[in-house]
């Protein structure tokens, strides 16, 4: 079975503060994904990394990075958190066509 | 530019037949995806369709007219089960590059008794 983990399913953070969302993989896929998810906007891509220490820009990157230090291990860092990154957050890793989702972390932002 | 629209909001009996339209315009087209996703849950997958024509999966179908930029995901013998959002996504064909996939904002579908 097919399993990408996020670490925390709620955060509360203040603005300003250093973010740090975790994603996990057991599935050695190569291709991991970091998207935000609002209501009436669907998901987007925020950044996508297609090898450990890759990573590429999605649609909508800036106030973000990404970390890929290890195959399973994707990081989406927010730098300064601003309120307007009060969002949900989901991890996606790819398998041949499939894009495989965790369940998401949603960010408050105050 | 990119665009792809579903409805917002549909309901349905249960036991009856959904379909869920998806319109697209896209730079390029490689491949159209359903996911189906549950209030607080990930996304799950349900189907791909890259040639037109008709996909049958159990209960769920998808359909796909690559000249019209149209899809359609049809679930049958409607169960409460089936209370979710999906998500039409439409896979770029960019030369070189990486494929992205671009979302629709989702259908909620509500089934009710």
């Amino acid at each position: 079975d097919v399993k990408v983990t996020q670490s925390s399913r709620y955060l509360v953070k203040r603005t300003g503060e250093k973010v740090f969302l975790e994603c996990v993989q057991d599935m050695d896929h190569e291709n991991m994904f970091w998207y935000r998810q609002d209501p009436g906007l669907g998901l987007r891509l925020i950044y996508f990394s297609y090898d450990v220490k890759m990573k590429e820009k999605g649609d909508i990157p800036e106030g973000y990075s990404v970390s890929r230090e290890k195959k399973e291990r994707f990081s989406l860092i927010l730098e300064s958190a601003s309120t307007n990154q009060t969002s949900m957050y989901l991890c996606a890793s790819k398998q041949q066509n499939i894009q495989y989702f965790g369940a998401g972390t949603r960010l408050s932002v105050l | 530019g990119q665009n792809i629209d579903q409805p917002t909001e549909m309901t349905a009996t249960e036991g009856a037949i959904v379909q869920i339209n998806c319109t697209y315009q896209t730079s390029g087209f490689n491949g159209l995806f359903w996911y189906q996703q549950h209030a607080g849950e990930a996304p799950t997958f349900l189907s791909y369709n890259v040639l037109d024509g008709l996909e049958e999966k159990g209960r769920f179908s998808s359909f796909l007219s690559r000249s019209k930029g149209y899809s359609y995901l049809l679930l049958k013998e409607l169960q409460m089960k089936d209370s979710a959002s999906y998500l039409c996504a439409v896979r770029e064909g960019i030369s070189g590059g990486y494929n992205k996939l671009i979302f629709g904002a989702g259908t909620r579908l509500a089934v009710h008794p």
